[in-house]
């Protein structure tokens, strides 16, 4: 079957860092995707990694271990804008077509 | 702009009361969803489309329908909402090519009375 895990909350303290989780198990994984959702508005693209190893895009890290099923973000120099949802979203090309598969998402808290 | 738009934003009906939700894309994409998203069980995907003419289910159909016509547009229907229905929903473009990034519309929020 397919399942992905993320903590539901976390906090953290602004210029802080912080990383974020993400255990998956799927059949066809070609890929995994973070996004960024504020309370109530679209999610919003941040990282795509589909090899292993770690990508960086300014504040923003990912890692990836395909052998592990385990992803992270990490947040660096923590600003109060950074208080969103973190979607973790594995991409499964089981059947020949790409489908996208959320987690539940990540609330993060960003205190003064 | 490149954009996904979706109408209405917000909606508040009866139960039974047919409604449709329009999307639409100007970024040419061929492959476009629909997902709902609920606290708790994060975004599942409703139906997809992979071109004009072509749709398929996704994991909770039920309750749903939709069409292609033409690329721009994916409309979600619901023939006779229910209240189990209430949710938020997104319609999501994707680029082709191996990264396939979605791009997602704004949002509506639909309660069902």
């Amino acid at each position: 079957g397919q399942n992905i895990d993320q903590p539901t909350e976390m906090t953290a303290t602004e210029g802080a860092i912080v990383q974020i989780n993400c255990t998956y198990q799927t059949s066809g994984f070609n890929g995994l995707f973070w996004y960024q959702q504020h309370a109530g508005e679209a999610p919003t693209f941040l990282s795509y990694n589909v090899l292993d190893g770690l990508e960086e895009k300014g504040r923003f890290s990912s890692f990836l271990s395909r052998s592990k099923g385990y992803s992270y973000l990490l947040l660096k120099e923590l600003q109060m804008k950074d208080s969103a949802s973190y979607l973790c979203a594995v991409r499964d090309s089981t059947g020949g077509y790409n489908k996208l598969i959320f987690g539940a998402g990540t609330r993060l808290a960003v205190h003064p | 702009e490149a954009q996904v738009t979706q109408n209405p934003r917000y909606l508040i009906t009866v139960t039974g009361k047919k409604l449709t939700v329009t999307c639409s894309q100007n970024m040419n994409h061929e492959y476009m969803s629909w997902y709902r998203q609920d606290p708790g069980l994060g975004l599942r995907q409703i139906y997809y489309s992979m071109n004009v003419e072509v749709t398929d289910k996704g994991d909770v159909p039920e309750g749903y329908k939709v069409s292609r016509k033409e690329k721009r547009n994916f409309p979600l229907i619901l023939e006779s909402p229910s209240p189990n229905q209430t949710s938020l929903y997104f319609c999501a473009s994707t680029t082709g090519g191996a990264k396939s990034e979605q791009f997602f519309g704004p949002g509506t929020r639909l309660t069902v009375l």
